[in-house]
């Protein structure tokens, strides 16, 4: 257990809904970081927050949106989804900007049918 | 932007041997951090080493260390004595001091042969 919780593990749903994605980080971690991992394209840096504030963006779509909420935990929220959205999508934390690398949750299993 | 680089989609290894995975980047930057992270089966991101750019001195933890070129921009991790535990995706990763963007590579697959 890394201390990085994800829910839930594995989340079937349809073209065109809209799912959240929750995570805890590790106890003392400021910041929370999302990926996501797909077949065809690795690991894509999606967002980053650090203490409630959005602090770095990557290729995260506009159908996509987080937030960090005061006691640290994240959602990240999908819309509109599409066949391609269908990934594993990790959270991790740091305690501070993550120089020191991050710590992985499990990772949330998303099938789009 | 930085990419990172690894050229070996696929290795294999004996048990008790050892390997070397590659692993080059691209960047402008003089100070950065470097990482390897292990994805066993489970799909957890493991932590394995990490490498501070402005350190020369490579990085070693147990049976993994870094050959760390900084010139050459290349990051190998080798893993002495392989374990069947071993067998997982291994990314190389990169991160700025200016940015929180960790970009990783596409990752190595590693099979250890009893």
């Amino acid at each position: 257990d890394s201390g990085v919780t994800q829910t839930p593990k594995h989340l079937i749903t349809a073209t065109g809904q809209r799912v959240t994605l929750r995570c805890s980080p590790r106890s003392g971690d400021l910041s929370v970081y999302w990926y996501q991992q797909s077949l065809d394209q690795g690991l894509q840096f999606l967002i980053q927050y650090y203490n409630g504030e959005e602090r770095a963006k990557g290729n995260i779509l506009e159908r996509f949106s987080a937030q960090q909420f005061p006691d640290l935990h994240s959602e990240l929220n999908l819309s509109s989804l599409e066949l391609g959205d269908s990934a594993l999508y990790f959270c991790a934390s740091s305690p501070d900007e993550g120089a020191d690398g991050y710590t992985f949750g499990s990772g949330t299993r998303l099938t789009v049918v | 932007a930085q990419t990172v680089t690894q050229s070996q989609p696929e290795m294999s290894v004996q048990e008790a041997e050892t390997v070397t995975l590659s692993c080059t980047y691209d960047t402008s930057e003089s100070d950065y951090y470097l990482f390897w992270y292990k994805q066993p089966p489970s799909r957890q991101m493991i932590l394995v080493i990490r490498q501070e750019a402005y350190k020369q001195q490579n990085a070693t933890e147990n049976r993994f260390s870094v050959n760390f070129q900084k010139a050459a921009k290349s990051f190998s991790l080798k893993i002495s004595d392989s374990q069947l535990g071993d067998a997982a995706m291994y990314f190389c990763a990169y991160r700025s001091v200016n940015n929180n963007d960790m970009r990783f590579g596409a990752g190595t697959r590693l099979t250890v042969k009893p």
